[in-house]
């Protein structure tokens, strides 16, 4: 157990339907990653948030967004879901969001899109 | 942004030893090399991490060369529940995006 929880675990929905995620960090943790992984592909870096605030970001689609609230759970947004959608949704977290620190991962959210 | 580049599978069989290369030919002063080992359908989990020379824990060690253009993590007797998929992250400092390149996917056979 990493210490990360994402739920919900498993999720369907119809097409351009809107979904939330969330993810609580590990406790202590101030840094929190989302990635999204389809089927048989790597992992691609969305977003990170640290203490609150969007620090980065990778090839996160327009239709989705993401925020970190004050008690530092996470929730990641889909919005005008698509089939193409349709993946497994990881969360991270971290203590700092330097280079030289460890990231743990949650357990993901399979996101299925019909 | 450090680029990696790693095999994309490699084979083994149980009991041997695994090397796994990475070239990260831009890295920067500043820059940690880090492993992450994943499993299927389950989120990636923190092997090692180095900046130079070599780096050793209870499940790998991890070799870098003084120039600090390639990494070897190695697996010592390599098992059936090693079958995974190892990726080589290259932090760029500061704010880390964990930017994960395709992975080299292991696979051990009796």
């Amino acid at each position: 157990d990493s210490g990360v929880t994402q739920t919900p675990k498993h999720l369907i929905t119809a097409t351009g339907q809107r979904v939330t995620l969330r993810c609580s960090p590990r406790s202590g943790d101030l840094s929190v990653y989302w990635y999204q992984q389809s089927l048989d592909q790597g992992l691609q870096f969305l977003i990170q948030y640290y203490n609150g605030e969007e620090r980065a970001k990778g090839n996160i689609l327009e239709r989705f967004s993401a925020q970190q609230f004050p008690d530092l759970h996470s929730e990641l947004n889909l919005s005008s879901l698509e089939l193409g959608d349709s993946a497994l949704y990881f969360c991270a977290s971290s203590v700092a969001p330097s280079a030289d620190t460890e990231a743990f991962f949650g357990q993901g959210t399979r996101l299925t899109v019909v | 942004l450090a680029k990696t580049t790693q095999p994309i599978s490699m084979d083994s069989y149980e009991g041997q030893e695994v090397n796994i290369t990475c070239s990260h030919n831009n890295i920067a002063t500043n820059d940690y090399i880090t492993w992450y080992q994943q499993f299927p359908s389950q989120g990636p989990r923190f092997i090692i991490q180095g900046y130079k020379t070599k780096v050793t824990n209870e499940v790998a060690s991890l070799f870098i060369p003084a120039d600090r253009k390639s990494s070897t993590l190695s697996l010592p007797r390599v098992s059936l529940s090693d079958t995974a998929v190892y990726y080589c992250l290259v932090g760029e400092g500061g704010f880390q995006k964990l930017v994960f390149g395709t992975g080299t996917r292991l696979l051990v056979s009796p």
